[in-house]
């Protein structure tokens, strides 16, 4: 079955770049997708990437993919304290298997000031 | 427009006890999910719902049960509460499957089973 992993903390500096990671095992996953989850809140769609491009930049937000190691990767510029929050990485198989969604553990990001 | 919202917030159960947790969402979307989260694991599918009058299985669906009676509404039943489905759970929604179709989340459901 699928597995999806992510690091459970990370902590930066308000300003500098977080990079989060995520593995995951399905060589069949189509699309990978970044939420994030504020305090009290439902998950948040950030960004996605098709698994045909190795890479997607949306503003402050980079998305990395490299297939071959079945890794992928959400980097924040300029990081803000509002940036503090749990991000979860998401693969699915595409519309055969519904489109269902496995998500990673998530990462808690701190943006210290 | 609410989006998709969840009733309780909050709710205590003692062990053996029932109770349903409604989802309503006012975007006329056809799929409709069930998760729960769970601390250090990402969301779990329950079941989810291709249609009013609909219901099938998702990754997790031992010792609940759901309905899809009108469109809008997804519930979510416990009919004997055990510790283990001490959790966090939430809703969603999404009009497609198509990938551009984001699923849209509820503000979750927090659940103590004593």
């Amino acid at each position: 079955g699928e597995d999806v992993e992510q690091s459970l903390f990370l902590s930066v500096r308000e300003g500098d770049s977080s990079v989060i990671n995520c593995t995951y095992t399905d060589s069949s996953s189509t699309y990978l997708y970044w939420y994030k989850q504020e305090p009290g809140a439902g998950l948040q769609l950030l960004t996605y990437i098709f698994s045909n491009m190795d890479m997607k930049q949306d503003q402050r937000l980079t998305v990395l993919l490299n297939k071959k190691d079945k890794h992928l990767s959400l980097r924040i510029a300029d990081t803000q304290t509002g940036d503090s929050a749990i991000y979860f990485c998401a693969e699915t198989q595409g519309i055969n298997a519904g489109n269902m969604l496995t998500f990673g553990g998530g990462t808690r990001l701190m943006v210290k000031p | 427009n609410a989006g998709v919202t969840q009733t309780p917030k909050f709710r205590v159960l003692k062990t053996g006890q029932s109770m349903t947790l409604l989802c309503a969402q006012d975007m006329n979307h056809e799929y409709m999910y069930w998760y729960r989260q769970d601390p250090g694991m990402g969301l779990r599918l329950i079941h989810y719902s291709v249609g009013e009058g609909t219901t099938a299985k998702g990754e997790v669906p031992d010792g609940y049960n759901v309905s899809r009676l009108k469109k809008q509404n997804f519930l979510l039943g416990l009919e004997s509460a055990a510790p283990s489905q001490t959790s966090v759970y939430f809703c969603a929604s999404r009009s497609g499957l198509a990938v551009t179709d984001t699923q849209y989340f509820g503000p979750g459901t927090r659940l103590t089973v004593l």
